[in-house]
C-alpha cells in the first residue's frame, strides 16, 4: 500500500527557513516524480514544485522560485522541500504527492500534509 | 499566473446530476489533455477522480465523468449521493511555468 508521510512543519518567523520531509513507502520511490502542493488555510490548492524520479529535472511555481529547493534521497525513500526567506503568504498545509506513472502532472497519491505557519 | 476559473459553489439533490466547469487559457486547458480533477472532503487530503480529461482511476465510480471543449473542462457527477459532498478542484499542465495550475475550487453541496 502506498503511503506518504510529511513532517517538519512548524511555526517560523518571516525571513526564516524550514525543511520539510516526506517519507514514502509501498512503491518503488525512484521510479516516480514527486511534487509538493500547498493549501493556505481556507483556500485552494497551489502546486509548488516537482522533481523527477532520478533527481531531475526540477520545476517551481513562480511564487517560490529562488526561495525553495526540492530534492530527494532515493536511498532513504524521502522527498524534501528546503524553504527559505519565508513570508506570511507561505503559511499553508504542505502536501507531498506522487506523480502518476502516466504523467507527472497528475497526482495519484497524497500525504496527509504538514502545517507551516509563518508569523512573528 | 492566475488560477483556473471554477464556480465557487454548486448544489444538487440526491439522484440529480451536476456539472462543474473549469476555464483556463491556451497555455493550459486549451492546449493539452492534461486536465485532472480532485475531490477533497473537509479536513482530508485531495483524491484523484479524473485524469487526462476523461479517465477514471481504478475505484472511482463511473458516476464521475470529464470532458473538455476549447479552454473549458468540465466534471459531471451523475446520480448525486450524500457522500459526494466535498470541494472539487481541477488542474492542468501549463506551459507558462512547465508546471501545474489548479482551479480555485468548487464546493458541492448535496441538498
Amino acid at each position: 500500500e502506498v503511503h506518504l508521510l510529511e513532517s517538519g512543519g512548524d511555526l517560523v518567523q518571516p525571513g526564516g527557513s524550514l525543511r520539510l520531509s516526506c517519507a514514502a513507502s509501498g512503491f518503488t520511490f525512484s521510479s516516480y516524480a514527486m511534487s509538493w502542493v500547498r493549501q493556505a488555510p481556507g483556500k485552494g490548492l497551489e502546486w509548488v514544485s516537482v522533481i523527477g524520479g532520478g533527481g531531475g529535472p526540477t520545476y517551481y511555481a513562480a511564487s517560490v522560485k529562488g526561495r525553495f529547493t526540492i530534492s530527494r534521497d532515493n536511498s532513504k525513500n524521502t522527498l524534501y522541500l528546503q524553504m527559505g526567506n519565508l513570508r506570511a503568504e507561505d503559511t499553508a498545509v504542505y502536501y507531498c504527492a506522487r506523480g502518476a506513472s502516466g504523467g507527472w502532472y497528475f497526482f495519484d497519491y497524497w500525504g496527509q500534509g504538514t502545517l507551516v505557519t509563518v508569523s512573528s | 499566473q492566475s488560477a483556473l476559473t471554477q464556480p465557487p459553489s454548486v448544489s444538487g439533490s440526491p439522484g440529480q446530476s451536476v456539472t462543474i466547469s473549469c476555464t483556463g487559457t491556451s497555455s493550459d486547458v486549451g492546449s493539452y489533455i492534461r486536465v485532472s480533477w480532485y475531490q477533497q472532503p473537509p479536513g482530508t487530503a485531495p483524491k484523484l477522480m479524473i485524469y487526462d480529461v476523461n479517465n477514471r482511476p481504478s475505484g472511482v465510480p463511473d458516476r464521475f465523468s470529464g470532458s473538455k471543449s476549447g479552454n473549458t473542462a468540465s466534471l459531471t457527477i451523475s446520480g448525486l449521493q450524500a457522500e459526494d459532498e466535498a470541494d472539487y478542484y481541477c488542474s492542468s499542465y501549463t506551459s507558462s511555468s512547465n508546471g501545474v495550475i489548479f482551479g480555485g475550487g468548487t464546493k458541492l453541496t448535496v441538498l
